[in-house]
């Protein structure tokens, strides 16, 4: 079955750090890549998708400029939180979805990146 | 905006019961999914209902879709322990990039 891994799983730093999480399938070429923002007890919400070889589309009132989305290639994708606050700290998702070549094709899910900013 | 309203928020049952989850959803879809999340841990894709689809099954799994209610059901049967995390429903609105939109989830407790 299709496998996503993100990397790291857990994320512990100060204040004003950036933090770089990175999205990869491992077994499929990924045109599509969607990161999720889970805050405890809630659904996922979505932050942004990204197209292989072209800029992410963020969802109303996340700002681009915090939260860095790059999809340099087919099966790696990744999310940088610059300059991190407490207010950052989240449960962050990552999801892919194969090319479709006819068959919908659902998105597979990493299993996450816990950020805890201090 | 979430869509998706799920109920029950939180369920809990005995071993061997059945379970059922209903989902709720506003705007006009081109499938619903259902995902299962273990405590921390990222999304399962479970089961997948096209809108012209009433009802599916996988394995214990029953999914039934009313498009003119805008609501589907997940039954699991014959529930297990290991079946204890979050469901999620999801809508698909038929975007070329098949972007979704979860429910608030089901917390399901099954004890042993």
């Amino acid at each position: 079955g299709a496998v996503v891994s993100q990397h790291p799983s857990r994320v512990i730093c100060k204040s004003g750090t950036s933090v770089k999480i990175e999205c990869r399938s491992l077994d499929f070429q990924a045109t599509t890549m969607f990161w999720y923002r889970q805050f405890p007890k809630q659904s996922l919400m979505l932050m942004a998708t990204s197209n292989e070889g072209s800029k992410a589309t963020y969802e109303q009132g996340v700002e681009k400029d915090k939260f860095l989305i790059n999809h340099a290639s087919l099966t790696l994708s990744t999310l940088t939180v610059t300059s991190a606050h407490p207010e950052d700290s989240s449960f962050y998702i990552c999801s892919a979805r194969e090319r479709s070549t006819g068959e919908y094709q659902p998105q597979h899910f990493g299993d996450g990146t816990r950020l805890s900013i201090l | 905006s979430q869509q998706g309203e799920e109920d029950p928020q939180a369920l809990s049952i005995q071993e061997g019961e059945n379970a059922t989850m209903n989902c709720s959803y506003k705007t006009s879809i081109n499938n619903l999914q259902w995902y299962r999340q273990n405590s921390g841990r990222g999304l399962v894709h479970l089961i997948l209902i096209r809108s012209n689809e009433r009802e599916k099954h996988s394995g214990r799994l029953r999914v039934t879709l009313d498009t003119s209610k805008k609501s589907s059901s997940l039954l699991i049967t014959a529930s297990r322990a290991a079946d204890t995390a979050s469901y999620f429903c999801a809508t698909d609105g038929g975007t070329s990039y098949g972007k979704l939109t979860f429910g608030q989830g089901t917390i399901l407790t099954v004890h042993p």
